[in-house]
């Protein structure tokens, strides 16, 4: 499984774009980039999921350079409620059916 | 539609003691996989469910045990508790997609 290194803690102030590196150079072929969020006591959620280039959804933009080698999660214009810890994993797609591989995430702390 | 739930929310346990938590999926799924979370710590796969098979396993002792029903529901067993077991234990679900989805989480503590 794909090693990933991303930044321990973030801060952030309020109303601005927060962007998240996550390093992964030993991505494979078939691996998909996924990141997912966490609030204290909860589970994880799903925030994105790309394989190249760029996504974006109602919360969350991906953008992933030719190599694959890193990837970037950004977050426009954060609120308090957005404090929390994001996990970038790397994973083959597979129907739900791989294992999912946590680090320790980045910690981010949006301030007012 | 009910996500993700477990119960209970909360568990105190004494050493060398058994445990059993519960996990009901999300409609729809029937994949269950099982989440180790130590304080400070990103969660740890200890095995997935599928067809009422464990389908993966990770790198868990074998006093982590686990069932799932024909309802897709699952059980996570744990014996001979030790100090270390003291975790937040994540239940996830899927289906034809690849995303999982979590539950709230039992809060374990071994005394």
């Amino acid at each position: 499984l794909a090693k990933t290194t991303q930044p321990i803690s973030m801060d952030s102030y309020e109303g601005q774009e927060v962007n998240i590196t996550c390093s992964h150079n030993n991505i494979a072929t078939n691996d998909y980039i996924t990141w997912y969020q966490q609030f204290p006591s909860q589970g994880p959620r799903f925030i994105i999921q790309g394989y190249k280039t760029k996504v974006t959804n109602e919360v969350a933009s991906l953008f992933i350079p030719a190599d694959r080698k890193s990837s970037t999660l950004s977050l426009p214009r954060v609120s308090l409620s957005d404090t929390a810890v994001y996990y970038c994993l790397v994973g083959d797609r597979g129907a739900g059916s791989y294992q999912l591989t946590f680090g320790k995430g980045t910690k981010l702390s949006v301030i007012p | 539609d009910a996500g993700v739930t477990q119960s209970p929310t909360h568990l105190i346990k004494t050493r060398g003691q058994q445990v059993t938590l519960r996990c009901s999926p999300k409609s729809g799924h029937d994949t269950v996989s099982w989440y180790q979370q130590a304080l400070g710590q990103g969660p740890q796969f200890i095995f997935q469910y599928y067809e009422e098979e464990e389908r993966q396993r990770g790198n868990f002792p074998d006093r982590f045990s686990g069932h799932q029903f024909p309802n897709y529901s699952s059980e996570l067993n744990v014996n001979a508790l030790l100090l270390g077991d003291s975790a937040l234990y994540l239940c996830a679900s899927s289906g034809v997609t690849y995303e999982q989805y979590f539950g709230p989480g039992t809060r374990l503590t071994v005394t």
